[in-house]
C-alpha cells in the first residue's frame, strides 16, 4: 500500500482553469504538507496541517486553497492557473516533529 | 532563519568512484538533520537523518556526521553506483516544535558504467 498517495500524476491545463490535486495518507500521521518543486528542483512548502489545522501558510498567491477534510486527507485547489504555476506539487506527511516527513510521487502540473 | 547550502551540480562519477556532497546549515537551536533522494520521475525518500551532534546516519552504504562545529552534514559514500544517480537534498528541522523542513537545492548526481 501506498503511504502517501497523490492524484492525478500529470495535469496539463490551460490558463485560467481551476484545478485540484488530492491527497491521502495511511500512516496515521497528524501532520501533512504541500511542497512545491519548481524547474531547478528547488522545494518550497506552501502549507501545513496538523489535525486538520492549519499551523503553516507560507507566501502563496490566494488562488491556491488547500482544504483538508480529515487529517489523512490534504487537497490543494487551485484556481485562475497561471504559466507560473507548472510545477511539481509534493504532498508529504510526518508524525511527531521533529520526524521523518514521507512524500507522495509528485504531481506534475503543467499550465499552458 | 534558517538555511541549508550543498554544493552545486551536476555531479558525474564513474561508477566505484568515492562520493562526497557537502551541505552546511545554519539554524538556532538544535536542528536535525536529513539527506533525502529523489530518482529520476519519483517524489523523495529519506535516505538517513541524524537528530544530535555526533550522531552518524547511514543507510545504503551512504553515511553523514552531524558535525555541530562546523555545522556540517556531508554526505559520503565509498563506491557509487549506477543505480545510485538521483538528486540529493540535504534539510534541517529547527525542532522547538517546528514542523518545517528547510531544504537545500539539491545536487544532481549522475553515475556513469
Amino acid at each position: 500500500d501506498t503511504a502517501v498517495s497523490q492524484t492525478p500524476k500529470y495535469l496539463v491545463t490551460q490558463m485560467g482553469n481551476d484545478k485540484s490535486i488530492k491527497c491521502e495518507q495511511n500512516l496515521g500521521h497528524d501532520t501533512m504538507y504541500w511542497y512545491k518543486q519548481d524547474s531547478k528542483k528547488f522545494l518550497k512548502i506552501m502549507f501545513s496541517y496538523n489535525n486538520k489545522e492549519l499551523i503553516i501558510n507560507e507566501t502563496v498567491p490566494n488562488r491556491f486553497s488547500p482544504k483538508s477534510p480529515d487529517k489523512a486527507h490534504l487537497n490543494l485547489h487551485i484556481n485562475s492557473l497561471e504559466l507560473g504555476d507548472s510545477a511539481v506539487y509534493f504532498c508529504a506527511s510526518s508524525q511527531e516533529v521533529p520526524s521523518t516527513i514521507y512524500f507522495g510521487e509528485g504531481s506534475w502540473l503543467t499550465v499552458v | 532563519g534558517n538555511s541549508v547550502t550543498q554544493m552545486e551540480g551536476p555531479v558525474t562519477l564513474s561508477e566505484e568512484a568515492f562520493l562526497t556532497i557537502n551541505c552546511t546549515y545554519t539554524a538556532t537551536g538544535y536542528p536535525s538533520l536529513f539527506w533525502y533522494v529523489q530518482y529520476p520521475g519519483e517524489g523523495l525518500q529519506l535516505l538517513l537523518k541524524a537528530t544530535k551532534a555526533d550522531d552518524k546516519g547511514s543507510n545504503k552504504g551512504f553515511e553523514a556526521t552531524y558535525r555541530k562545529e562546523t555545522t556540517s552534514f556531508h554526505l559520503e559514500k565509498g563506491s557509487v553506483q549506477v543505480s545510485d544517480s538521483a538528486v540529493y537534498f540535504c534539510a534541517l528541522n529547527s525542532g522547538a516544535g517546528s514542523y518545517q523542513l528547510t531544504f537545500g537545492k539539491g545536487t544532481k548526481l549522475s553515475v556513469i558504467p
